[in-house]
């Protein structure tokens, strides 16, 4: 079955340090691979998506995301972070055949210190 | 493009009464998925169709769930005899089939409190 397991429910860090979201993944096949970002009373905005070409992948707002297959991980990460960065943060797998469903991780929640 | 939009944003209702939920996805996407969100967690799926097609449905969308696509385009998610536990974020997304990696795309979900 595939799954997703994101490490911390919460990360904390200072406006212009770097960001670390961790992510593992369940999957029997080669998957798909997303982050999804959550805005306090916004919907869901993709960041990044992983679907077999390059491992290292760049999304939106400076985030990039790495897909390592030996690891099974998929850890966002962002060089310098922004107080707007501060939101929940989601690692999806998506079941192309089963339709495109996504199956998504508890949750990250980013806090940005000034 | 407007976005995949859903209405009404919050819903406030009395335990025992049926509510009904809108999406309207992004015109040319042929694919429309349902995920309910608690506080804290994550979105689960709940069912998608296809055109006006519903293909899965989820172990979690009991008998009192009912979800409907007409002419392929809009969808609407029922809910009779509602419960608490039935208080949720209800998100739509839509898509463009294409396999692997096609991108769902998400409407401001509706809050639902059932009190």
């Amino acid at each position: 079955a595939q799954s997703v397991t994101q490490l911390d429910s919460h990360v904390s860090v200072s406006e212009g340090t770097p960001v670390l979201l961790r992510c593992n993944y369940s999957s029997s096949y080669s998957p798909s691979l997303f982050w999804y970002v959550q805005h306090p009373n916004k919907g869901l905005q993709l960041l990044l998506k992983y679907t077999s070409a390059a491992t290292l992948v760049k999304g939106i707002n400076g985030f990039e995301a790495e897909f390592k297959k030996s690891e099974t991980s998929f850890h966002l990460t962002k060089p310098s972070a922004h107080m707007s960065d501060a939101a929940e943060y989601f690692c999806v797998v998506s079941l192309y055949n089963q339709g495109g469903k996504l199956i998504f991780g508890q949750g990250t929640e980013l806090s940005v210190k000034p | 493009d407007t976005g995949v939009s859903q209405n009404p944003r919050h819903k406030i209702t009395k335990r025992g009464q049926n509510v009904t939920f809108r999406c309207d996805p992004i015109s040319e996407h042929n694919r429309l998925y349902w995920y309910r969100q608690t506080l804290g967690q994550g979105p689960e799926f709940l069912t998608y169709f296809q055109n006006e097609a519903q293909l899965e449905k989820s172990r979690l969308l009991s008998d009192r769930f009912s979800a409907e696509r007409p002419k392929g385009s809009f969808s609407t998610l029922e809910i009779q005899r509602t419960e608490q536990g039935d208080s949720a974020m209800y998100l739509c997304a839509s898509s463009q089939s294409r396999g692997r990696g096609e991108t769902q795309y998400f409407g401001p979900g509706t809050r639902l409190l059932v009190l």
